[in-house]
């Protein structure tokens, strides 16, 4: 596509319920990235996939978090069992190379 | 620990003045040093990448210079607008190259 598509826009969920969060990338980027930022913190790395190589999940908060990546395309992030503090936006990004990301819209996730 | 830091977190200006921000990082295995800008309700927004100490880009109204040896990098707005109102981040690559820590950013209202 012509940009980095996520989906849903907003989402707000009860406590304890899992989400799921989907992230398209612009074609042809092997490189794909999460994000999310929390009210007043600045941008907090959650994972990092490129290409067919063992994701970065050195960013996840906790093993309620997982994302996955299928044929090198299309990412889903989920998150089990939600908590208050997982309330955020939830950013997307994909890149070609080391010239800077192409984010997406983001999905802000509301937990009541 | 990489930190990249931002200031001010804030700041509010006049339609016309002119303005300033900063970011510090690292100066130590320097690669590159990002900006980009993220309006409200919008997808962050590239600005520049800078690697060179000394460089000097610019973009219509905004301009930025990095200084690689101090480990800090300016953005500057001349004669701010509204339009320019928005979240300023700066990025550095972490482990690899394409995989960014951002700072906190500063944010910009322009009132009229």
């Amino acid at each position: 596509g012509a940009g980095v598509s996520q989906s849903p826009s907003n989402k707000v969920t009860e406590k304890g319920k899992d989400v799921e969060l989907r992230c398209d990338p612009i074609s042809g980027h092997t490189a794909l990235y999460w994000y999310r930022q929390s009210l007043g913190q600045g941008l907090e790395f959650l994972i990092y996939f490129q290409g067919n190589s063992a994701p970065d999940k050195s960013g996840l908060p906790s093993d309620r978090f997982s994302a996955e990546r299928t044929g090198g395309s299309v990412s889903t992030l989920t998150i089990q069992r939600t908590q208050q503090e997982d309330s955020a936006v939830y950013l997307c990004a994909s890149s070609s190379d080391f010239w800077g990301y192409t984010f997406g819209s983001g999905t802000r996730l509301t937990v009541v | 620990i990489l930190n990249v830091e931002q200031s001010p977190q804030s700041l509010h200006v006049q339609e016309g003045d002119s303005t300033n921000f900063t970011c510090s990082f690292p100066s130590s295995n320097f690669y590159a040093l990002h900006w980009y800008r993220w309006e409200t309700a919008k997808s962050p927004e590239a600005l520049f990448v800078m690697t060179l100490n000394g460089d000097e880009k610019k973009k219509g109204r905004i301009s930025a210079t990095l200084n690689t040896k101090e480990g800090y990098s300016y953005l500057y707005i001349k004669g701010s607008q509204p339009e320019d109102s928005a979240t300023y981040l700066c990025a550095f690559p972490t482990g690899t190259a394409s995989k960014l820590t951002f700072g906190t950013g500063t944010r910009l209202q322009v009132t009229l």
